[in-house]
C-alpha cells in the first residue's frame, strides 16, 4: 500500500529554535499534502494544505510566519516551525492522498518538545 | 467530525465482545466519512470507509454505519481483540473543500479488556 513517511519521529529544540519536518510520499506523487497537529489526547486539527509548486494554504488561526510550508518536489513536503516555543511542543502528522486511492495516507507523526 | 479538543472518551469492551464507537459530524454537505485507528505515538491508519449514498458498509471485523438524518456515524468491531486497542477517529469530507481534506471527530479511545 501507499507509504508516507515523516522525519524525524522525534526532535527536541530549545526555544527561539526553528525545527524542520519533512513528509515524503516513497511510493507514489502527491500535488497535495496536509498538516495536521495533536495535542495530547485530543483530535487532530488540521493546520494547513502544502501545495506542490504554489504557496499554501493556511486553516484559520494557524500562524503562516510561524509554520513555514514548503512543497518543492511531488514527493516532499516540510513544515518549519520557526522560533519554537514550548506552547508549540505537538505531535506534528502529515498525510497525503494517493490518486489512485480514496483515502488518504498518513505519516507516523513528529514528536515536537521545546524546552 | 467536529473537534472541539476535548478529553478523549473511553470505551472499554472484554475481549471477544462486539465494539461500538459513535460519532457525531456537524457538516450536512459532507460526502464521505473515514474510520482512523491510532495507536499511541503513531499516525492514524485507514480502517474503513463510507460514501454519503449508503447507510452500510462492511470489512473485515468491522461494520461502518451511516445515519444521514441525525449525522450520525458507527463503527462496529466484532470480537473484539486486544490489538484493537487504540484510538478511534471518524472523519468526514465536506463536498466542496478539496479531495482529500478531512475534519476529523474527537475521538474515542478503546480499551480491551482481557
Amino acid at each position: 500500500g501507499a507509504v508516507v513517511s515523516q522525519h524525524p519521529s522525534w526532535v527536541i529544540c530549545k526555544s527561539g529554535t526553528s525545527v524542520k519536518i519533512e513528509c515524503r510520499s516513497l511510493d507514489f506523487q502527491a500535488t497535495t499534502m496536509f498538516w495536521y497537529r495533536q495535542f495530547p489526547k485530543q483530535s487532530l486539527m488540521l493546520m494547513a494544505t502544502s501545495n506542490e509548486g504554489s504557496k499554501a494554504t493556511y486553516e484559520q488561526g494557524v500562524e503562516k510566519d510561524k509554520f513555514l510550508i514548503n512543497h518543492a518536489s511531488l514527493t516532499l513536503s516540510t513544515l518549519t516551525v520557526t522560533s519554537a516555543h514550548p506552547e508549540d511542543s505537538s505531535f506534528y502528522i502529515c498525510s497525503a492522498p494517493d490518486g489512485l486511492k480514496t483515502e488518504a495516507f498518513f505519516g507516523q507523526g513528529t514528536r515536537l518538545t521545546v524546552v | 467530525g467536529e473537534s472541539v479538543g476535548l478529553h478523549l472518551p473511553t470505551l472499554s469492551v472484554q475481549e471477544g465482545d462486539n465494539s461500538i464507537i459513535n460519532c457525531a459530524y456537524s457538516n450536512s454537505a459532507s460526502d464521505y466519512f473515514i474510520w482512523y485507528k491510532q495507536e499511541s505515538g503513531k499516525g492514524p491508519q485507514f480502517i474503513i470507509d463510507i460514501r454519503s449514498n449508503m447507510d452500510k458498509r462492511q470489512g473485515q471485523r468491522v461494520t461502518v454505519l451511516l445515519n444521514k438524518t441525525v449525522k450520525h456515524l458507527s463503527l462496529q468491531i466484532a470480537a473484539t481483540q486486544p490489538g484493537d486497542s487504540a484510538v478511534y477517529f471518524c472523519a468526514d469530507r465536506p463536498h466542496g473543500s478539496g479531495t482529500y481534506k478531512y475534519i476529523f471527530g474527537t475521538g474515542t479511545r478503546l480499551k480491551v479488556l482481557a
